[in-house]
């Protein structure tokens, strides 16, 4: 149980696009969702925790109008980098947790790998 | 400063050998919990255990075994007879109740560890 898939696995786009990567709890509602980025050979950084019906919150750093993040629905988040350029290039992965409980555990999904041409 | 330091960047091994993986958190919280991911090559993250700052007892699960001693703080991890499989990049997060119930997860900068046949 507990499995969180991401649409897409890999995606290239051109300068100056956009592009929507899914997230999805598929077994499971997921009260609060999170997004990170992982440049190569780097560590995960949170981007911004999305909680189901409201505004997501995004960490210092993180322009809040590049990075749209949609969380509709108790097992679907979504994020939208908007007019993207060669320096998103990235892995982009969710977590899901079942509860709004601290250390509650977060199920990753697969990751998404993100090239900006 | 870093919250969750992995000193080692990189750590190789030949099969068989044991290998202790090594976390240092920092923080003013006095509940918090800690993890430990594995991250395969092919990108997913894999959960391998929490734990919370009340709980200092040692686990172990197969050849996996954690020693969290808080007077150190410290959560390091130990391969016993590792194997080929074992290979990934492992990291160590930290979640801290005092951000409020979103459970965010605070990533090490991850020890890649390679084992040799």
């Amino acid at each position: 149980g507990a499995v969180v898939s991401q649409h897409p696995s890999w995606v290239i786009c051109k300068s100056g696009t956009s592009v929507k990567i899914e997230c999805r709890s598929l077994d499971f509602q997921a009260t609060t969702m999170f997004w990170y980025r992982q440049f190569p050979k780097q560590s995960l950084m949170l981007m911004a925790t999305s909680n189901e019906g409201s505004k997501a919150t995004y960490e210092q750093g993180v322009e809040k109008d590049k990075f749209l993040i949609n969380h509709a629905s108790l097992t679907l988040s979504t994020l939208t980098v908007t007019s993207a350029h060669p320096e998103d290039s990235s892995f982009y992965i969710c977590s899901a947790s079942l509860g709004d409980m601290q250390g509650n555990e977060q199920y990753f999904g697969p990751g998404t790998r993100l090239t900006v041409t | 400063a870093q919250k969750v330091t992995q000193a080692q960047t990189e750590i190789s091994v030949v099969e068989k050998e044991d290998v202790t993986l090594d976390c240092v958190y920092e923080t003013r919280d006095t509940t918090y919990y800690l993890f430990w991911y594995k991250q395969p090559p092919s990108g997913e993250l894999v959960f391998l255990i929490r734990r919370n700052s009340f709980d200092e007892q040692n686990e172990i699960s197969g050849r996996y075994s954690w020693n969290f001693q808080k007077s150190t703080s410290s959560f390091n991890f130990t391969i016993t007879a590792s194997q080929v499989v074992d290979s990934a990049v492992y990291f160590c997060a930290l979640s801290e109740v005092s951000r409020g119930s979103q459970g965010n997860l605070i990533f090490g900068k991850g020890t890649k560890l390679s084992v040799k046949p």
